[in-house]
């Protein structure tokens, strides 16, 4: 099983639409998550955390789901901007500090 | 702008060439990352270090050689490369213990003839 998977969609949606990501990890001591955004030939960069309680930021929400070892990203209103690369991010800590895993991304497509 | 930057932004060199990546940060982190991102393909991993110390390879072939001086700056120094090297390359740094955020330079786009 990877540590971080993610399905690479694409996802094509329709402006105005919502539209979901969900990313599993197998490291249950993982202690903190992201969702990064990254656009065509740009650097990744960070959307936002995802916290045990779950956070929304405008359009965007995400929630984490520790018993089943998931965190999610939700995109209501999708708007063109918003076509790009999601990249689930998970932290576990390791001899004192932190390993950081990136899942392979989400592929996001929003048509007019 | 996140505070790090790396040069060249866009480096073509052939298989015979020496040359050097840079990135440098202002924003006080102490942990800095070399990852390699080809064509459609995720994020690879290939150097961390912290506090300047070395603290992961990630079987990385020698002809990729990494430095850090100091917690600001990080090197990656290229030799022989083969055109398989060719993608983007990207630093980043982080405060390690603070949920280990990482924030990303613009990356180093590099074609090897």
């Amino acid at each position: 099983r990877k540590e971080v998977e993610q399905d690479p969609g694409p996802f094509n949606v329709p402006e105005g639409a919502t539209v979901a990501f969900n990313c599993t990890y197998s490291n249950s001591a993982s202690q903190s998550f992201f969702w990064y955004r990254q656009d065509c030939r740009k650097e990744p960069k960070l959307l936002m955390s995802v916290y045990s309680s779950g956070n929304e930021d405008g359009r965007f929400t995400a929630q984490l789901n520790r018993a089943s070892q998931y965190i999610s990203l939700l995109i209501r209103d999708s708007k063109l901007s918003d076509s790009a690369t999601y990249l689930c991010v998970v932290n576990w800590p390791l001899g004192g500090g932190f390993k950081t895993i990136f899942g392979a991304g989400t592929r996001l497509f929003v048509k007019a | 702008e996140t505070g790090v930057t790396q040069t060249p932004r866009h480096l073509v060199m052939g298989m015979t060439n020496k040359k050097s990546l840079k990135c440098e940060q202002h924003l006080g982190h102490n942990a800095m990352y070399w990852y390699k991102q080809s064509a459609k393909k995720p994020l690879e991993l290939m150097f961390v270090y912290n506090f300047k110390e070395q603290t992961e390879n990630n079987s990385v072939p020698s002809r990729f050689s990494p430095e850090c001086p100091n917690s600001s700056h990080l090197f990656l120094h290229l030799h022989t490369l083969q055109p398989e090297d060719s993608a983007l390359y990207l630093c980043a740094s982080s405060h390690r213990g603070g949920g280990n955020i990482q924030y990303f330079g613009a990356g180093t786009r590099l074609s090897v003839l």
